[in-house]
């Protein structure tokens, strides 16, 4: 079955830029978004199709990806960006959406 | 604006049953698919169905298959989930999250209700 690998956690310092990976057998094909989820809240979009931004996301949140690995970035980072970062694709072999295990982002 | 409200969580034995709802408005609600998504306490999202904007085609998880059905009311703008034959493993925070674009059961989620509560015991 598909599976997506993204790293337990991450450490960035206040205005320095974090980097997540997102790892799936030909992920740059698929559709894949990124969710950001404070402690005690909601998830909330902050990417789509890879590198798309929903409005009222800042412009410091950005996407890319290449062949089996995406990227969240976030630069600049601020105490806010502390959270649980997950990418999300849809398996089109199973039709099944798909989380991945979810990044902590901690700022130091 | 579009809200998600979930409702009927609650504490429940092993084997039980339970039925959620997710109220929605701020969006034309039969053009959208809908998706349930779970998080288990201190643990990561995990994907649990998702039903078509006409209610038509359903899709689901292998580990509730067979035990959990969603449905919807789109003259109610309702969302439901009943989940019988409830396990432990089964215990979690259930959001529902709206598809990101009209027509496509397969996109992403832009918008999440706040989770209702599902405790199972043993």
């Amino acid at each position: 079955s598909y599976v997506l690998t993204q790293p337990p956690s991450v450490s960035v310092a206040p205005g320095k830029t974090a980097s997540i990976t997102c790892g799936g057998n030909n992920l740059g094909s698929k559709s894949l978004s990124w969710f950001q989820q404070k402690a005690g809240q909601a998830p909330v979009l902050v990417i789509f199709n890879h590198d798309d931004r929903p409005s009222g996301i800042p412009e410091r949140f950005s996407g890319s990806s290449s062949g089996n690995t995406a990227t969240l970035t976030i630069s600049r980072v601020e105490a806010g960006d502390e959270a649980d970062y997950f990418c999300q694709v849809w398996d089109t072999n199973t039709n099944h959406h798909l989380f991945g295990g979810g990044t902590k982002v901690t700022v130091l | 604006e579009v809200n998600l409200l979930e409702s009927g969580g609650g504490l429940v034995q092993s084997g039980g049953s339970l039925r959620l709802s997710c109220a929605a408005s701020g969006f034309i609600f039969k053009n959208y698919a809908l998706t349930w998504v779970r998080q288990a306490p201190g643990k990561g999202l995990e994907w649990v169905s998702t039903v078509s904007g006409s209610g038509g085609t359903t899709y689901y998880a292998d580990s509730v298959k067979g035990r959990f059905t969603v449905s919807r009311d789109n003259s109610k703008n309702t969302l439901y989930l009943q989940m019988n034959s409830l396990r432990v493993e089964d215990a979690a925070l259930y959001y529902c999250a709206k598809a990101r674009q009209m027509w496509v059961d397969w996109a992403g989620f832009d918008f999440w209700g706040q989770g209702t509560l599902v405790s199972v015991s043993s």
